[in-house]
């Protein structure tokens, strides 16, 4: 069975200086790795996945993730946060054999960025 | 472009009553899927549709049907609402490998 986890419920950063959002999957081959940002009363939106290749991916408002195959994770980072990236953060896997192509999300992390 | 239009945005039922959510994609994706949003319980797949004419159940289907009416609407449908169906709602569809998603709707059951 494929799951995610997000162990952190919360993360906490000042505005300026580095940010990762952790997660870590189990699925059967090889996975997709998405990430996903929604903010206050709003849907959820794209910011990045990893297929295959390189393992460092970058994505939409200046976030990456780095995919590590032998620690089964894919966390997300910024280099240097924003107060707007506050909100709540997303990771999700699906199986590459999934012929569904549903995807199966973790529990979440609400990123705050102090000013 | 629209992308994925859910309604209604918000809804109020009463315990037992019924109805029916609608979503629909302009992207002419093949799948499309329902999940609910609780809080600490990130979103769980109640059913999908990997194509027209076909549908699944997720992780947590039960008290729900689903409607795969044409290749654009997938519809969720509550028959009798209880106060733990109280969530937020939200449609997306995918033809690979990311999904879209809809609004929400905001579903209170008192």
């Amino acid at each position: 069975a494929q799951s995610v986890a997000q162990p952190e419920d919360q993360v906490k950063v000042a505005e300026g200086n580095p940010l990762t959002v952790k997660c870590t999957y189990s699925v059967s081959g090889n996975p997709y790795l998405f990430w996903y940002v929604q903010y206050p009363n709003r849907g959820l939106q794209f910011l990045l996945k990893y297929i295959t290749g390189d393992n460092l991916v970058k994505g939409s408002y200046g976030f990456e993730a780095e995919f590590n195959k032998s620690q089964t994770s894919f966390h997300l980072k910024k280099p240097s946060a924003l107060v707007s990236d506050s909100a709540l953060y997303f990771c999700a896997v699906r199986g590459l054999m999934d012929s569904s192509y549903k995807l199966i999300f973790g529990s979440g992390t609400r990123l705050l960025v102090r000013p | 472009n629209a992308g994925v239009t859910q309604t209604p945005k918000f809804q109020v039922l009463k315990t037992g009553q019924s109805m029916t959510l609608q979503c629909a994609q302009d992207m002419n994706h093949n799948s499309m899927y329902w999940y609910r949003q609780d809080p600490g319980m990130g979103l769980r797949l109640i059913y999908y549709s990997a194509s027209e004419g076909t549908t699944d159940k997720g992780e947590v289907p039960n008290g729900y049907n689903v409607s795969r009416l044409n290749k654009r609407e997938f519809s969720l449908r509550l028959e009798s609402a209880a106060p733990s169906q109280t969530s937020v709602y939200f449609c997306a569809s995918s033809e690979a490998p990311e999904a879209f998603f809809g609004q929400g709707t905001r579903l209170t059951v008192v």
